[in-house]
């Protein structure tokens, strides 16, 4: 168990909707990152927040958001859902914003 | 533009048997690099993690080796086990990096059979 909470573990919804994926980092840690994963894909970063400021952003898509609560927690927003937005997502923390990051068990996002 | 390549895609070995996997990656400048196995579904777990002035790094059966010259790193698994069955993804992090402060490989992924 690395720490780090995600939940749900499994969420089906129809195209056009919206989701809301919820990410607990581990004790401590103030650095957040977001994770996409589709089938027989690696791992594409989305975006990094730490200390709740946005730190980095990679291939995130404009119908995506997310944000870091002040209790360090985050959300990651997916709207105007397609079918080619189900994938697992995974959520890390880390303590700095460059150390090593651990992982959540993820979010298995199916679109219908 | 930052890139980690790793291979063979994909490998099956047989149980007791020992393998090497191949990191080649063009981040620059580098920071450190990580080993991590990601069980299918589940997040990944880190195995290693080796900086610029580290050759050889072990962990159990694991041991990693970097090339800072040549941007290479491997991950032999010695002795292997069914439960070594997984994706090993190699990822490098640069230093001042900007939007893309982590760079994962694709992984690769090792079938042991009995």
């Amino acid at each position: 168990d690395s720490g780090v909470t995600q939940t749900p573990k499994h969420l089906i919804t129809a195209t056009g909707q919206r989701v809301t994926l919820r990410c607990s980092p581990r004790s401590g840690d103030l650095s957040v990152y977001w994770y996409q994963q589709s089938l027989d894909q690696g791992l594409q970063f989305l975006i990094q927040y730490y200390n709740g400021e946005e730190r980095a952003k990679g291939n995130i898509l404009e119908r995506f958001s997310a944000q870091q609560f002040p209790d360090l927690h985050s959300e990651l927003n997916l709207s105007s859902l397609e079918l080619g937005d189900s994938a697992l997502y995974f959520c890390a923390s880390s303590v700095t914003a460059v150390t090593e990051a651990f992982f959540g068990q993820g979010t298995r996002l199916t679109v219908v | 533009k930052n890139q980690v390549e790793q291979s063979p895609q994909s490998l099956i070995i047989l149980e007791g048997k020992n393998c090497t996997l191949q990191c080649n990656y063009t981040v620059s400048p580098f920071s450190n690099l990580r080993w991590y196995k990601q069980d299918t579904g589940r997040g990944p777990v880190s195995l290693t993690i080796m900086t610029f002035s580290e050759n050889t790094k072990s962990n159990g059966r694991y041991t990693a080796t970097l090339d800072a010259d040549t941007k290479q790193s491997s991950l032999h698994i010695t002795a292997s086990q069914l439960s070594d069955s997984a994706s090993y993804i190699c990822v490098v992090r640069a230093r001042n990096s900007g939007n893309t402060p982590l760079v994962f490989g694709k992984g690769t992924r090792l079938s042991v059979i009995a």
